[in-house]
């Protein structure tokens, strides 16, 4: 079946330190989400992407879809205390059971102050 | 309600025993997901209603697990003689869209966490 890979599992940065966490999987998407989950707390819708190379900015956090369909980034400049949590990629296999959403296992984030 | 209520917030079984998880969708999402997610997981896919039917069931880990919505809103997600291996967050989500359509941005409830002694 479908597996979606993310590296790495943990990441510890300075505040102001930019991050980034990489997304795989083993079949080509037709559209890839990305979610947050705080401590505690369930995760949290932050994009989708559909298009092949697309890129999208949420004001410090740039998406990436890869030109194949199979990988994606996320990527944090100049990381806050704020974006401590797990972000967890998300996608729709392009073909078969197109209707699960299957999650990555996540990159934990600590950022140091 | 204003977002996706799942209930009991917390269980705690026996092994053995029959439990049931209920989950309340955002109203007039017509799509309803099961995850499950261990500590330090990723949630993982269980099964995905369209409307009152399963229209995917293919990550319910075995027969012991049965879920249903009968009306197209609310659903109940039960395990028969739970083992200590069941123990996890069962995260319930919901969305407006069809599964792969590109408008399917899922609404998380908060979970149930179910411990299995």
């Amino acid at each position: 079946g479908q597996q979606v890979m993310q590296i790495p599992q943990y990441q510890h940065v300075q505040e102001g330190e930019d991050f980034t966490t990489y997304c795989n999987s083993s079949t080509t998407l037709s559209n890839i989400q990305w979610y947050k989950q705080r401590p505690g707390g369930h995760p949290v819708f932050l994009i989708q992407l559909v298009k092949s190379g697309e890129v999208k900015k949420q004001k410090r956090l740039t998406f990436q879809f890869g030109e194949a369909k199979k990988n994606s980034s996320l990527h944090i400049t100049a990381t806050q205390t704020t974006d401590v949590g797990t972000y967890f990629c998300a996608g729709h296999a392009a073909s078969g059971s197109a209707r699960q959403l299957t999650f990555g296992s996540g990159t934990q984030l600590t950022v140091l102050p | 309600g204003a977002g996706v209520s799942q209930t009991p917030s917390n269980k705690v079984t026996e092994k053995g025993k029959y439990v049931e998880l209920r989950c309340d969708p955002i109203s007039g999402h017509t799509a309803l997901y099961w995850y499950r997610q261990s500590l330090g997981q990723g949630p993982e896919f269980l099964i995905y209603f369209q409307g009152t039917g399963a229209a995917d069931d293919s990550g319910l880990p075995n027969d012991r697990f049965f879920a249903v919505r009968p009306e197209g809103s609310v659903s109940t997600l039960k395990i028969q003689r739970t083992e200590r291996g069941d123990s996890a967050v069962y995260l319930c989500a919901s969305s407006s869209g069809l599964a792969g359509s590109g408008t399917g941005e899922l609404f998380f409830g908060e979970g149930s966490r179910l411990t299995v002694l």
